[in-house]
């Protein structure tokens, strides 16, 4: 059963970049078939798709979001990463990384989720 | 981008109650959507993808139906550990866009 746990910094300042990383265990990153996605959740109950990138290093982005987010994937570490730049209180959420299978287009696997609060 | 409109927003309901959860999506998206139960402070799980194919632990009294654009989770008989919040999905394009939930309280 894979498992995933993301990991960064709480607080950020606006117009910053937030930095998050996903650590994968139970199961290697290079599977093909799966994608690695990051998804969040603001304080209301809506849940927004980020983006996700393939071992490969195809990427994939909300459009909403596309020009500030970069997803990276490092197999060495089993591990992969968000970056969203210019970030404002808008962007205060809670963020969790997630695995999306190919063949039944469903997240499947979430991290415990962290939050990430934009203040100065 | 495809919208999913889910309602209610929220409904109360007792033990035993059976409750239906309902999604549209603004364009036709055939069968892809998935449902999954949230609890406060926790990630999301998956109950249900392709509209009505449980996943494997589920329990029987969830069910999906719908296909389409109107979509339908069903919680026959509901039990303590059905009080949370409820997602609908679309699979069909990225982006992928969620409803907007539902929580299901306790009368």
């Amino acid at each position: 059963q894979v498992q995933l746990q993301e990991s960064g910094p709480g607080l950020v300042k606006p117009s910053q970049t937030l930095s998050l990383t996903c650590t994968v265990s139970g199961g290697s990153i290079s599977n093909g078939g799966q994608y690695w996605s990051w998804i969040r959740q603001h304080s209301g109950k809506s849940l927004e798709w980020i983006g996700y990138a393939y071992y490969s290093g195809n990427t994939y982005s909300n459009p909403s979001l596309k020009s500030r987010v970069t997803i990276s994937v490092d197999t060495s570490k089993n591990q992969f990463s968000l970056s969203l730049s210019s970030v404002t209180a808008a962007d205060t959420a809670v963020y969790y990384c997630a695995r999306h299978m190919v063949l039944t287009s469903l997240f499947d696997s979430w991290g415990q989720g962290t939050l990430v609060t934009v203040s100065s | 981008d495809i919208q999913m409109t889910q309602s209610p927003f929220s409904l109360s309901a007792s033990v035993g109650d059976s409750v239906t959860i309902t999604c549209r999506a603004s364009q036709n998206i055939d069968s892809y959507v998935n449902w999954y139960q949230q609890k406060p402070g926790k990630a999301p799980k998956v109950l249900i993808n392709g509209a009505s194919s449980l996943q494997a632990g589920v329990p029987s009294r969830f069910s999906g139906s719908g296909s389409g654009t109107d979509f339908t989770l069903t919680i026959s008989s509901l039990q303590p550990e059905d009080f949370a919040t409820y997602h609908c999905q679309q699979s069909y394009i990225t982006p992928h866009t969620f409803g907007g939930g539902t929580t299901v309280e306790i009368k």
